[in-house]
């Protein structure tokens, strides 16, 4: 089946040290997606990439960024976790901009000791 | 600033019975509301959407309607079922990618 794949799903990182979350598609799809959503908030859009095409949201913090490699793998860089870091972490993908809906992956637990 | 607003943070309905799950938006400039559907330790899960020259979409058991004039988007499930317990995301766009989002309702289903 066609998916969104998270790994990991859970992430136990140290305050200040360098993590990396993944996300693939087999979707083929030329949009991806990262959201950050924290307990009861609704999910937040931190950057997406159209192909190879880099967009970042005006308030996502330096501290995160993002790599496309290729169509199918794209990674979360969070450079020095602080305790307001710690959050879901969901990768969605679609197959351009505009109206489309977007396909979630299961998403990354992060948690920030 | 949050501009999709889902002010109940859950529902309860019998089996059987209509749920509605309300959803209001501060800007008038969105031109597609969608909702999603998540169950717990899943990703959201698209479930309908609607263009903003609409004012009604349908889809099996679930129904969306949109009121530009009140900045008003519902979502309609009948008949309810167990299955269909999850938290629901409304979601808007504004010409583009970013997928404006409110915080969830959690729907319970109950026999």
């Amino acid at each position: 089946d066609a998916m969104v794949i998270q790994n990991p799903r859970y992430q136990v990182t140290q305050f200040g040290k360098p993590v990396t979350l993944s996300c693939s598609q087999t979707l083929n799809h030329n949009v991806m997606y990262w959201y950050q959503q924290k307990s009861s908030q609704a999910p937040k859009l931190l950057f997406h990439y159209y192909d190879k095409d880099f967009n970042n949201e005006a308030d996502t913090p330096d501290n995160f960024q993002s790599r496309r490699p290729n169509t199918s793998f794209c990674f979360l860089d969070i450079r020095s976790p602080g305790l307001g870091d710690a959050a879901m972490y969901l990768c969605a993908t679609s197959r351009r901009t505009g109206g489309n809906e977007q396909f979630f992956g299961p998403g990354t637990r992060l948690t920030v000791l | 600033d949050q501009q999709v607003k889902q002010n109940s943070p859950s529902l309860s309905v019998q089996e059987g019975r209509i749920s509605i799950l309300n959803c209001d938006y501060t800007n008038s400039m969105f031109d597609y509301f969608l909702w999603y559907k998540k169950y717990p330790a899943e990703g959201p899960t698209f479930l309908i959407s609607i263009s903003s020259i609409k004012d009604k979409n349908e889809d099996g058991r679930f129904t969306v309607f949109l009121n530009k004039s009140a900045k008003h988007l519902s979502l309609h499930i009948v008949p309810s079922q167990p299955g269909d317990s999850a938290v629901y995301f409304c979601a808007a766009i504004l010409s583009g990618y970013a997928l404006n989002f409110g915080k969830g309702t959690s729907l319970l289903v109950t026999p």
